[in-house]
């Protein structure tokens, strides 16, 4: 069974850092790329970042509201995504979803999700 | 950006009947080379996450029931639920992923009339 498990989310104060973790199991994941996605509270649902799989250059895109703070990377060797978050912001606030996509260089459709993690950010 | 516009916000719809939700982009997402469009549906029911049932606008993803059913193609797309189940009370969203940032309709809420 494919299954993505999201964690290190909290509370967080404005201007300081959270690294989220996703851990995979259930599927060869180096073989795909992954992606984050957030939902604010009450609200829909944005992508932030994702990373290609090693055979795509394992390289990352982000949406401009996180470009130069948020860093997407991978570690296959654990089978674990990561998204660090830095100069975080009150309107970071959301639920974190990581995705795996159904394909190894991007531009996919996201074919699981994780439960998702609360970031909320606040003094 | 691509903008995706869904239509209606909200719908409800009597159990067996027929529900249709509409999604229009902002530029076309068809990739002429491979002639694949790069849409996709979810359904997000409450408490949980997204969850895939329509890719490429209209290939069902595996253990979608067959009820259903995506179309469309260029800018203009739309779901059908062609029977409506209780279960099927959720929000549906479309998203494009030919170009980043990956954007989403704005979300349809489904009920029950």
């Amino acid at each position: 069974e494919v299954q993505l498990v999201e964690s290190g989310g909290g509370l967080v104060q404005p201007g300081r850092s959270l690294r989220l973790s996703c851990t995979a199991s259930g599927f060869a994941f180096g073989d795909y790329a992954m992606s984050w996605f957030r939902q604010a509270p009450g609200k829909g649902l944005e992508w932030v970042g994702f990373i290609r799989s090693k055979a795509y250059g394992g390289t990352t895109e982000y949406a401009a509201s996180v470009k130069g703070r948020f860093t997407v990377s991978r570690d296959d060797s654990k089978s674990i995504a990561y998204l660090q978050m830095n100069s975080l912001k009150t309107e970071d606030t959301a639920v974190y979803y990581c995705t795996k996509e159904g394909c190894s260089g991007g531009r996919c459709y996201s074919n699981c999700w994780g439960q998702g993690t609360l970031v909320t950010v606040s003094s | 950006d691509i903008v995706m516009t869904q239509s209606p916000d909200s719908l409800a719809v009597s159990l067996g009947e027929r529900a249709t939700i509409n999604c229009k982009s902002s530029q076309s997402v068809l990739n002429s080379s491979n002639n694949k469009n790069y849409l996709a549906w979810y359904q997000q029911k409450p408490g949980q996450p997204p969850k895939l049932l329509i890719y490429w606008a209209s290939t069902r993803e595996s253990g979608v029931p067959d009820r259903f059913s995506g179309g469309g193609s260029g800018t203009d797309f739309t779901l059908t639920i062609s029977s409506l189940q209780a279960e099927d009370v959720a929000v549906y969203y479309c998203q494009q992923y030919y170009a980043t940032p990956y954007t989403f309709g704005q979300g349809t809420k489904l009920e029950i009339k």
